[in-house]
């Protein structure tokens, strides 16, 4: 039971340009969905949440729109950055505490 | 401050062996949690621990199994190794506060199993 899933394993985005990925989920029962960025042989590391009382969490260079009726979020990066070349993995946080993970999407900026 | 810290970072071992991984959350953390990565997919949850007891269980098998100490510090058993438990092995640490979902994760330990 997929709960989560990225569709897209990878994008290629121009350096300055925006990077747009995105992330569906099936089961409607959560608290927040989170964005981790996965550099090789590192962790994942936390990006940005958004509440599932909001539309739309901004920080910096990334905001994340969530679209309730579609069970649909995406995470913007602009202007993207050769450093943002990484995995990107969409989370779901249910009550229970624990984490949901998409496949994950391979982010590639070029200069 | 130290942030999560696992031990160790690469190991190998054999069919049917038994291992051991390990852990130390972000100081002033006190729950932690273990997920597998396999190649390509993202990670999976396998278990929570707070205050010493196991709080919740992924979808693993028994041979999976895990201790939380005084210091919050914790330890991943895996029985009977099977070729399919090669992954990367990645503890997390977060607060037992369910108003903050963030969990900060360590690097990971990379088993293969041969």
């Amino acid at each position: 039971d997929q709960q989560v899933k990225q569709n897209s394993p990878s994008l290629s985005v121009q350096e300055g340009r925006i990077s747009i990925l995105n992330c569906d989920y099936t089961n409607s029962m959560f608290d927040y969905f989170l964005w981790y960025k996965k550099y090789p042989a590192e962790g994942p590391t936390f990006l940005i949440s958004i509440s599932s009382i909001k539309d739309k969490n901004e920080d910096g260079r990334f905001t994340v729109f969530l679209n309730k009726s579609a069970k649909h979020l995406s995470l913007h990066i602009v202007p993207s950055q050769p450093g943002d070349s990484a995995v990107y993995f969409c989370a779901k946080y249910n009550q229970g505490g624990k984490l949901i993970f998409g496949q994950g999407t391979e982010l590639s900026v070029k200069p | 401050d130290a942030g999560v810290t696992q031990s160790p970072t690469h190991l190998i071992k054999t069919r049917g062996q038994q291992v051991t991984l390990r852990c130390s959350p972000k100081s002033g953390h006190d729950t932690v949690s273990w997920y597998q990565q396999a190649l390509g997919q993202g990670p999976q949850f396998i278990f929570q621990y707070y205050e010493e007891e196991e709080r919740q269980r992924g979808n693993f098998p028994d041979r999976f199994s895990g201790h939380q100490f005084p210091n919050y510090s914790s330890e991943l058993n895996v029985n009977a190794l099977l070729l399919g438990d090669s992954a990367l092995y990645l503890c997390a640490s977060s607060l037992w506060d369910r108003d903050n979902p963030e969990a900060f994760f360590g690097q990971g330990t990379r088993l293969t199993v041969v």
